[in-house]
């Protein structure tokens, strides 16, 4: 597609369950990341994939998140038990391996957690 | 202390006036410095990035930052309503590929 695409935009889920946030990057684009934004708490950063080497996971909060990306394209930001904490924005961004900078941001899954 | 800092609005204009926008930052390793604009509802999209200290024009905007006081800004002439959106400092060191974001000020333009 032409941008990059997340789904769901909207998920309500009860605490205690699993939730898995998708993300479908712009074709080519060697490069994703996780972000998670929180009213007042500007973006965070979760995770970050870059083509075949070892994502960068620093920014992940707890064991509950996770991530992976198949194929070197369509990532799965999984949240294990969750908890009202979690309610948040989660964002997906990729970009070319050329431009260090230009980000690409998705429109972003909006969690809440009940 | 956050690394950067953002005062967060609201800031309301009327048409056409010059909005400032700043951050503030105490990492002295940010080397790349950007700003991105965020409409409700919709992701981020990236407006200037700029390298180290300088100013940086695209149009009605102009970026600037000052290395030596840690202190970045963003200038919007001739202000627009479509101008009206969160804008969102974001930084990073040489190399690094992880950005570091003030929490954006909320800017209204009014007609």
């Amino acid at each position: 597609g032409a941008g990059v695409s997340q789904s769901p935009s909207n998920k309500v889920t009860e605490k205690g369950k699993d939730v898995e946030l998708r993300c479908d990057p712009i074709s080519g684009h060697t490069a994703l990341y996780w972000y998670r934004q929180s009213l007042g708490q500007g973006l965070e950063f979760l995770i970050y994939f870059q083509g075949n080497s070892a994502p960068d996971k620093s920014g992940l909060p707890s064991d509950r998140f996770s991530a992976e990306r198949t194929g070197g394209s369509v990532s799965t930001l999984t949240i294990q038990r969750t908890q009202q904490e979690d309610s948040a924005v989660y964002l997906c961004a990729s970009r070319t391996g050329t431009v260090n900078y230009g980000y690409t941001f998705g429109s972003g899954t909006r969690l809440t957690v009940v | 202390q956050k690394e950067v800092e953002q005062d967060p609005g609201p800031l309301s204009v009327p048409e056409g006036a010059i909005v400032s926008l700043n951050c503030t930052y105490s990492n002295s390793a940010f080397q790349y410095f950007m700003w991105y604009r965020q409409y409700s509802r919709k992701g981020p999209e990236l407006l200037m990035y700029t390298y180290s200290s300088g100013n940086k024009e695209d149009g009605r905007f102009t970026a600037q930052v000052d290395k030596s006081s840690k202190y970045i800004s963003l200038f919007i002439r001739d202000s627009q309503p479509s101008d009206s959106a969160t804008y969102l400092c974001a930084m990073s060191p040489f190399g690094n590929e992880k950005l570091t974001f003030g929490t954006g000020t909320r800017l209204t333009i009014i007609p």
